[in-house]
Parts: structure tokens; sequence; C-alpha cells
């Protein structure tokens, strides 16, 4: 069966510092693969998404960057996070089709920053 | 309407009561309406995957269905209990599905 790690769980960092979170997908290949935000209040926001190893679209400009170094490795990074980066970041993987089974998400990481 | 629209933001009801929201999305380049559960502390959860218009799925005692002309969809749950409260995300996809539309939920509350 398939399954989507996710880590850390939180993180509190201040502003400035890097940032590195890692998802990876066990048991599927060549997903679809996403990250997406919850800001306080609102609803999930999609940041990235990688149809293949290296390819990456980014569909809001902002201070974060996506990564696909393998096949089923997502990792989400900043060079020097701003307060504004805070919030629950989750990592999800899809079938090709997404629209056909929809999505699958990690257990999320609680970003704040100081 | 260019986002995905949920309502009502939240929602209190006792225990065995049935309840209803309502997920609204732009129809134009409509693919698929997605619905998940997300229970504090844990992932959201696939509930749902709608493409047809008039599609009506059952999960339990929960159901949803589908107009995509008019662009929305209902979700029902009937007979509440205390392990429903969650928050339910609709989602709509467009066609080639990669830019899926979140709504901000709607909080559902049961009190037994």
């Amino acid at each position: 069966s398939q399954t989507i790690h996710q880590w850390p769980a939180t993180l509190v960092q201040p502003v400035g510092s890097p940032l590195s979170l890692e998802c990876t997908v066990e048991g599927t290949s060549n997903p679809n693969l996403y990250w997406y935000r919850q800001a306080a209040g609102r609803g999930l926001q999609l940041l990235f998404y990688s149809v293949g190893i290296g390819q990456i679209s980014s569909e809001v400009p902002q201070n974060l960057s996506a990564s696909r170094p393998q096949d089923r490795q997502f990792i989400l990074s900043s060079k020097k996070l701003l307060l504004s980066d805070s919030g629950f970041y989750l990592c999800a993987w899809s079938e090709p089709a997404a629209g056909d089974y929809g999505y699958t998400f990690g257990s999320g990481t609680r970003l704040t920053v100081v | 309407i260019l986002n995905v629209e949920q309502s009502p933001q939240s929602l209190h009801v006792q225990e065995g009561d049935s309840t209803n929201f309502t997920c609204s999305f732009p129809s134009s380049n409509f693919y698929a309406l997605h619905w998940y559960r997300w229970e504090t502390a844990k992932s959201p959860e696939a509930l749902f995957v709608m493409t047809l218009n008039g599609d009506e799925k059952k999960k339990g005692r929960i159901s949803a269905t589908l107009n995509t002309k008019e662009g929305y969809s209902y979700l029902y749950i009937k007979g509440s209990q205390p392990e429903d409260s969650a928050t339910y995300l609709c989602a709509s996809g467009n066609t080639g599905g990669f830019k899926t539309i979140f709504g901000a939920g709607t909080r559902l509350f049961v009190k037994a």
C-alpha cells in the first residue's frame, strides 16, 4: 500500500533562518507531488506541484522553493524565512490523473517563524 | 465564481441531527470535485471524488451530490455523531487536474 511521510511535525524557526521540509512517498511510482499551505483561518493554498523528477511548477510568488531530487521525494525550502511564512504545510501525492482519485496528504508540519 | 467557497464556516449540531453544507465552485473547465474530512491533528482524508453532473455518492451516513452546470455540491451527514466533528473541505479541479482549488472548509462540531 502507498504511504506518505512528512517531517518534521512542528518547527519553530527565527526570522532569516533557512528552512527544509521533506516529504517521501512509498508504494507508488511517478506520483504527482504537491506542497500546500494553510494560513490561519484560510483554506489550503497550492504552493508547488511536480509531475516528475526535477519538474517543479510554482503557483504563487513567494519566499519558498521546492525541489524533487528523486521520484518519490519532495522538498520545500527557504533561504531566509519571513514571519509571513508561518502556517501549516501539507505535502500530498496523487496518481497522474488527480481528478480520478483525489489526493493523499501527509501529516503536516506546523511552522512558526518568530 | 473564481474561488471555491464553502458555507457555513462553522456549524454546531446535537448528536443525532442531520446536517448539510455547501460548496460553490467555478463551473468553467470543471474536471472534478473532491470532499475531504480533516480531523484535528490528522491529515485530510478523501471522502468523495465526483466528476459527472448529477453524481451522488455515499459512504455510511455521509453522502454528496454534484451540480456542475450551476457549480455547487452538497455534503450531507445523517444522524451526526460526535466522531463526525471535523473540518470538511471541498476542492475543485480543472481540466488537467493539477490546479485544484480548496475551499476554507466547514468546521462541524457535534455535541453529545
